[in-house]
């Protein structure tokens, strides 16, 4: 099964509106990466966040972690129609080389 | 080119066939992994690779075979292929962890297999 696990599974939005979503994972961690994927395309690294930090920007993102809670959430705000993609969670384990996908965010932005 | 590149990138084979995809990274990055994305799904881990002649299994090895004689090539053989298996398939590759940093992971473009 999947260690992390997003929500919601699918969020349509208009174009300029902020767009949240949030990965739950079940075991601890050693950090926590996003990824976006566009429609038929390879994964594409967003940003990675480690279990001491408990926040993150990058540009128009911003990712939070809670390690008490095991949830991270990811904000990008002033969407585009360009963000329309589906967005992963990935977890790490302390001294592992594997990371854990959830089943993603597929995010539609509506010009 | 630099990066990372499978072949092919499209496949159409029948059932019971044997089928390897290729994938190629230029970065010599020491990880390499092979996941499979089923439609409107997350990505499933088969197998992964930490050096040359180190492989391991992931989360769905079954019906799967690896090898890594050289850094720069992860390839991925279905032995007798079934039609469960038709599936996107990705490679990617990540650097070595350091002493408490890790790395992102590089996306290759897929290979689309269909098994009839």
């Amino acid at each position: 099964s999947q260690q992390g696990e997003e929500d919601p599974q699918a969020l349509s939005i208009q174009e300029g509106e902020n767009a949240t979503m949030n990965c739950s994972y079940k075991t601890s961690i050693n950090n926590l990466q996003w990824y976006r994927q566009n429609s038929g395309r390879g994964l594409v690294h967003l940003i990675l966040i480690r279990s001491n930090e408990r926040e993150k920007h990058s540009g128009r993102l911003r990712v939070t972690l809670d390690t008490s809670k095991k949830s991270s959430s990811l904000l990008i705000t002033a969407s585009r129609a360009a963000d329309t993609a589906s967005y992963f969670c990935a977890t790490d384990a302390a001294n592992a080389g594997k990371s854990t996908f959830g089943d993603g965010t597929t995010l539609t932005v509506k010009p | 080119d630099a990066g990372i590149t499978q072949s092919p990138r499209y496949k159409i084979t029948e059932t019971g066939r044997q089928v390897t995809l290729m994938c190629h990274q230029t970065w010599s990055h020491s990880y390499m992994f092979w996941y499979r994305q089923d439609l409107g799904h997350g990505l499933r881990l088969i197998y992964y690779s930490a050096a040359a002649d180190i492989t391991d299994k992931g989360e769905v090895p079954d019906g799967y075979v690896v090898s890594r004689s050289k850094t720069e090539n992860f390839p991925l053989t279905l032995e007798s292929a079934t039609r469960s298996q038709t599936s996107v398939y990705f490679c990617a590759s990540r650097a070595s962890l350091g002493a408490g940093f890790a790395y992102e992971q590089y996306f290759g473009p897929g290979t689309r297999l269909t098994v009839t």
